[in-house]
């Protein structure tokens, strides 16, 4: 069965560096998303992602904060300046339409260190 | 202000039955979603409601309330492997893609 990838799967990174986390949706899907979970909290939705545009962002989803779809395969979440606040698990998630009987699919999350 | 509340953990016996509830307050209803989260894994799709009533999928069925505000997930013939978090989430009020998410119900499940 076909599914989200990510990559990597755990990153460290110093308090202040930029960060990228890789993903590759299910290849049919048009539809892409990014949510991060603190460690023992809620998921929480960063942004959803259609036809090469940002479709809806979270309050969370600030500045500091883009995404790119750089090539037919791939979908980035960067983060510029990371604080400590952004350790969490970042999941990326894709659905081949936004129509909710069609769920979205989940990778399996890349867990992100600030040091 | 949108919430979900769902219990923090529950604990069943193998074989037996389980209901897991959910109340949501949004300022609008667009429908309610079930995951399943193994711990540091990613949610997997369970089930979505978007009219009253019961979905049966197997050894799961989800129930929806709208007037109540309340949904529950019901687990038949419990297995060891149903031991996870269990995600209440319901589409925010005029988005078509943002998930408000619940903090979770762990569910322990003992031999």
């Amino acid at each position: 069965e076909p599914e989200v990838t990510q990559t990597p799967s755990h990153q460290v990174t110093q308090m202040g560096q930029e960060v990228i986390l890789r993903c590759v949706p299910i290849s049919n899907h048009l539809y892409f998303y990014w949510y991060r979970q603190i460690l023992g909290q809620k998921v929480e939705f960063l942004v959803s992602f259609y036809n090469n545009e940002i479709s809806e962002k979270s309050e969370i989803f600030d500045d500091q904060f883009s995404v790119e779809r750089p090539d037919g395969s791939n979908f980035t979440l960067k983060i510029r300046s990371t604080k400590l606040e952004d350790s969490a698990m970042y999941f990326c998630a894709s659905s081949d339409d936004p129509n909710p009987n069609q769920p979205q699919h989940f990778g399996d999350g890349t867990r992100l260190s600030i040091l | 202000g949108q919430n979900i509340d769902q219990p923090t953990e529950m604990t069943a016996t193998e074989g037996a039955i389980v209901q897991i509830n959910c109340t949501y307050q949004t300022s609008g209803f667009n429908g309610l979603f079930w995951y399943q989260q193994h711990a540091g894994e990613a949610p997997t799709f369970l089930s979505y409601n978007v009219l009253d009533g019961l979905e049966e999928k197997g050894r799961f069925s989800s129930f929806l309330s709208r007037s109540k505000g309340y949904s529950y997930l019901l687990l038949k013939e419990l297995q060891m492997k149903d031991s996870a978090s269990y995600l209440c989430a319901v589409r925010a009020p005029g988005s078509n893609y943002q998930l408000i998410w619940g903090a979770g119900t762990k569910l322990i499940i003992k031999p």
